[in-house]
């Protein structure tokens, strides 16, 4: 199985803030990656497919880039309803496989 | 708008089984794969299984394969997951998840989720 490695687990940043996550692939996944945001109490939301696009009605504030093994989520300008878990998963085989999260928080 | 209502979760003994359902509506359910993800309280998510549009096509993840049955019965726009040998490891928020495709790629958007506790 490919695994997926997501970091930092925990990230502390202001309003305004650029952050970025990382999800490190095991092997090759080209740019079957995508990026969801999950908000306590709900279900997750798809942000970005295919590694960088961004999905209808998604800030463009947020921005997604790589392939092969290594992957970035970028939030330029935090707004306070980013601070939320983010979540990547990988889609180039079965089983698909989520990264472990990030929860980012307001510093 | 699509919507995506789970159903079935509860408090179930260890070693018993469990099925789940998710009514779907707002699309055209016969033409698109679903999906069942998992999220243990507090913790991260993990995928469990795909189904083809037309249920021929089925996909499992490692920890539940062999224990868990994906299905779908278009004619009700239903999707199903029935657990079976269930463990305390299997209590988790499953929710149910509509993909773009007739197969798996990404999936959006998804249910509220309904939870189900395994313990004695």
């Amino acid at each position: 199985d490919i695994q997926v490695t997501q970091s930092p687990s925990f990230l502390s940043a202001s309003v305004g803030d650029r952050v970025s996550i990382t999800c490190r692939a095991s092997q090759d996944i080209r740019i079957y990656l995508v990026w969801y945001q999950q908000k306590p109490g709900s279900a997750p939301k798809l942000l970005i497919s295919g590694a960088s696009t961004l999905q209808r009605g998604v800030p463009s504030r947020f921005s997604g880039s790589g392939s092969g093994t290594e992957f970035t989520l970028t939030i330029s300008g935090l707004q306070p309803e980013d601070f939320a878990t983010y979540y990547c998963l990988q889609l180039h085989d079965y089983p698909l496989i989520f990264g472990q999260g990030t929860r980012l928080e307001i510093k | 708008q699509v919507q995506l209502v789970e159903s079935g979760g509860g408090v179930v003994q260890p070693g018993r089984s469990l099925r789940l359902s998710c009514a779907a509506s707002g699309f055209t359910f016969s033409n698109f794969g679903m999906h069942w993800v998992r999220q243990t309280p507090g913790k991260g998510l993990e995928w469990v299984a795909v189904i083809s549009y037309d249920g021929n096509n089925k996909y499992y993840g490692a920890s539940v394969e062999g224990r868990f049955t994906v299905s779908r019965d278009n004619s009700n726009n239903t999707l199903y997951l029935q657990l079976n040998s269930l463990t305390p490891e299997d209590t988790a928020v499953y929710y149910c998840a509509k993909a773009p495709t007739r197969l798996g790629n990404w999936f959006d958007p998804w249910g509220q989720g309904t939870l189900v506790t395994v313990s004695s």
